[in-house]
C-alpha cells in the first residue's frame, strides 16, 4: 500500500531559526514528490516538485532534498519567519496514474517571535 | 489569471439538504481535481477529470456524492442528501499536465467550508 509519512507532526521554533521537516514514502513506481505549504484557512500552495533524477530543489528559503534510494525527502527552512507558520504537506505521485497521488498528513510548523 | 475559483466559500446546511459546490479551474488546465480535507483524514482525493471527462472517481465516498464537468471552465460537486459527517473543507485544484512533468503542479482554490448540521 502506498503511504507517505511525515515527521514531526508539529514543530515550534523561534523566528530566525532553521528547521527540517521529514517525509518518508513507499509509493511505487515513483514519479515525483511535491511539498506544499498550507496556511490556515487557505488552499495548499506548491513549494517544490522533484522527479526521480533530482536530489535537491530550492525555492527561496525553502530547500527540498530527495533520496530516491531510501525513499526519503526533507524540507529545510532557513532563517524562519513568522509567515512560515503553516502546515507543510508532502505529496508523492506514482507514474501510473496522474491523479492518484498519496498525501502525507502534514507537519504543522509554528514560528514564534 | 485569478487562479482557481470556488464558490461558495462557506456553506451551512441542514442534514438531508442538497449541497452544490462550484469550481472554475485555471484557464488552459486540462486536469481538475476535487479534494476533501478534515482533521481526522487529511486531504483526500475524491475525483479528477481530464479534458472534462471523469478519469477516477474511486475516492468518492458514496452514491450521495456526484461530480460533473460540463465544460472546460466549470465543475460541480454535489452532495445529496447531505449528512453531518460530510462537514469538511472541499478543495478544487487544476493542473496543466501529466504526472512527472512540471506542469503537473496542482493549483488549489481557496476551498469551500461545509458544515452540515
Amino acid at each position: 500500500k502506498n503511504q507517505v509519512e511525515q515527521s514531526p507532526q508539529s514543530l515550534i521554533i523561534l523566528e530566525g531559526k532553521n528547521c527540517t521537516l521529514q517525509c518518508n514514502y513507499t509509493v511505487s513506481p515513483f514519479s515525483n514528490l511535491r511539498w506544499y505549504k498550507q496556511d490556515t484557512g487557505r488552499g495548499p500552495v506548491s513549494l517544490t516538485i522533484m522527479t526521480f533524477s533530482e536530489n535537491t530543489k530550492s525555492n527561496g528559503r525553502y530547500t527540498a532534498t530527495l533520496d530516491a534510494d531510501t525513499k526519503q525527502s526533507s524540507l529545510h527552512i532557513t532563517a524562519s519567519q513568522l509567515s512560515d507558520s503553516a502546515s507543510y504537506i508532502c505529496v508523492v505521485s506514482p507514474n501510473t496514474n496522474a491523479g492518484k497521488s498519496t498525501f502525507g498528513d502534514g507537519t504543522t510548523l509554528t514560528v514564534k517571535p | 489569471d485569478a487562479g482557481v475559483i470556488q464558490s461558495p466559500r462557506h456553506e451551512v446546511t441542514e442534514m438531508g439538504q442538497e449541497v452544490t459546490l462550484r469550481c472554475k479551474p485555471i484557464s488552459g488546465h486540462d486536469y481538475l481535481f476535487w479534494y476533501r480535507q478534515t482533521m481526522m483524514r487529511g486531504l483526500e482525493l475524491l475525483i479528477y477529470f481530464n479534458n472534462n471527462v471523469p478519469i477516477d472517481d474511486s475516492g468518492m465516498p458514496e452514491d450521495r456524492f456526484s461530480a460533473k464537468m460540463p465544460n472546460a471552465s466549470f465543475s460541480t460537486l454535489k452532495i445529496q442528501p447531505s449528512e453531518p459527517r460530510d462537514s469538511a473543507v472541499y478543495f478544487c485544484a487544476s493542473s496543466g499536465g501529466l504526472a512527472g512533468t512540471a506542469q503537473e503542479t496542482q493549483y488549489f482554490g481557496p476551498g469551500t467550508r461545509l458544515l452540515v448540521l
